[in-house]
């Protein structure tokens, strides 16, 4: 059964960058994941497809602030200058016939 | 614009029923997989049930058996029956739409949520 590991938090000051990571769990470093900003009060927000050679898909609207990446098992968001409005929880997600959907706990990033 | 639109959350009493619905516009909803997924108070994001574009219905464990996902087309709504609900049933609900048809993928929009509390 494939499994998300995120780290709790995060943080960065306001227009440096950070990187935030999602791990896959052992025989499972080939699936796509997806990204997803929830805010405070509001419903979740998709920002990209992730997939396992790094490329990737924003969903409308995402500003190109926000970028991913991959190296193995890890799935990495990067998130270049940084506004206040971008402290939010994020979440990794991916998918698979029988396994359904899965996401990660979140990480909660606070903007300095 | 894709938008989805949740309402009937609320209070209710353990074991009683409840039913949630999600107005699409922008999409038919006949046209992709369309889910339901829910997050406790101080908890991260859980899935609940599917319906796929040919119909097919999946449920996760925890709901399975109590918890029934429908759509009616000429509505463009997305509905969640859920009964005998419990304690652990407290959660918002959020509508979400798959990026595909018939096989499962990311969800590419998002409702805003509609909160249930199951309490006496």
């Amino acid at each position: 059964q494939v499994a998300l590991t995120q780290s709790p938090s995060a943080s960065a000051s306001l227009g440096a960058s950070v990187k935030l990571t999602c791990t896959l769990s052992s025989g499972h470093s080939n699936y796509p994941i997806a990204w997803h900003q929830k805010q405070p009060e509001k419903g979740p927000r998709y920002l990209m497809k992730l997939n396992s050679d790094g490329s990737h898909n924003r969903g409308d609207g995402i500003p190109d602030r926000f970028s991913g990446s991959s190296s193995g098992a890890e799935r990495y968001l990067t998130i270049s200058g940084l506004q206040s409005e971008d402290e939010a929880d994020y979440y990794c997600q991916t998918w698979g016939t029988g396994i359904h959907w899965v996401f990660g706990a979140g990480t909660k990033l606070t903007v300095l | 614009e894709v938008q989805l639109v949740e309402s009937g959350g609320g209070l209710i009493q353990p074991g009683g029923s409840l039913r949630l619905s999600c107005a699409a516009s922008g999409f038919s909803v006949s046209s992709n997989y369309m889910a339901w997924v829910r997050q406790a108070p101080g908890k991260g994001l859980e899935w609940v049930s599917v319906v796929y574009a040919g119909d097919n219905r999946y449920y996760a464990d925890s709901v399975k058996g109590r918890f029934t996902i429908s759509r009616d087309n000429s509505r463009n709504t997305l509905y969640l029956q859920m009964t005998r609900l419990r304690s652990e049933d407290t959660a918002v609900y959020y509508c979400a739409r798959g990026a595909t048809r018939l096989t499962p993928d990311y969800f590419d929009y998002w409702g805003q949520g509609t909160l249930v509390t199951v309490s006496s």
